[in-house]
């Protein structure tokens, strides 16, 4: 099946500071999506971007479909932002509508 | 988008016992996915369940430990049959907004089995 590596696997900021988190996949998607998953367990829709690039506020994402990797920008890192942010994609050729997670970005803001 | 309500959102559990998750959803939605977040792990897939017929169950989970209900196209039931605490984990049911488009979850049922 479709394999979907993110890096960094943890990441410390003091708030304020810029990230960029990074997902590859290892063969061509229909769907990509990053989630935050807050202390709670709920997973919030942060994009839907199989390709192309979107921004919503302090974040935005780029997916570039062509060489199998996305990227996600958190600009002036809140504490508020802390949490783990998943990729995962559905890929293809597979016809199932279900997706492939990828291990996560633990993301801790620190005042 | 898709707005769903899942419960309960949490539980402790006798080993030996079954509990099962409820999930609703606003709208009416072909598939439904069932998936297990073990304590610090992703979100792996457990079954995928479509109204009016059988579950369809990803390798390493079975039927009898993980029966699934699907009896119209808003509501699923997911059952832990003889919990051990092996099955301690947040489990979360899923739908897609249409094929191939943005999928929403619910707020997941955090499980502890004692």
């Amino acid at each position: 099946g479709i394999q979907v590596e993110q890096s960094p696997p943890d990441l410390i900021l003091q708030e304020g500071a810029n990230s960029t988190l990074r997902c590859n996949f290892s063969d061509s998607v229909n769907n990509l999506q990053w989630f935050h998953q807050n202390p709670w367990g709920q997973l919030i829709n942060l994009f839907y971007i199989p390709s192309g690039t979107k921004q919503n506020g302090r974040l935005s994402a780029t997916t570039v479909a062509t060489e199998r990797y996305s990227l996600l920008y958190i600009s002036s890192s809140q504490t508020t932002d802390s949490g783990v942010y998943f990729c995962a994609v559905e890929n293809s050729g597979a016809g199932s509508y279900q997706l492939t997670f990828g291990k996560g970005t633990k993301l801790s803001v620190i005042p | 988008s898709a707005v769903i309500s899942q419960k309960p959102s949490r539980d402790i559990c006798q080993r030996g016992t079954s509990l099962t998750i409820q999930c609703q959803v606003d709208s009416q939605v072909t598939m439904m996915f069932w998936y297990r977040q073990q304590p610090g792990q992703s979100l792996t897939l457990i079954a995928t369940a479509n109204q009016g017929s059988e579950a369809t169950y990803e390798s390493g989970f079975v039927i009898d430990k993980f029966p699934i209900s699907r009896p119209n196209l808003t509501f699923s039931t997911l059952t832990v049959s003889n919990m051990s605490p092996e099955d301690s984990s947040i489990y979360l049911c899923s739908v897609e907004a249409g094929g191939g488009t943005e999928a929403f979850f619910g707020q997941g049922t955090r499980l502890t089995v004692v």
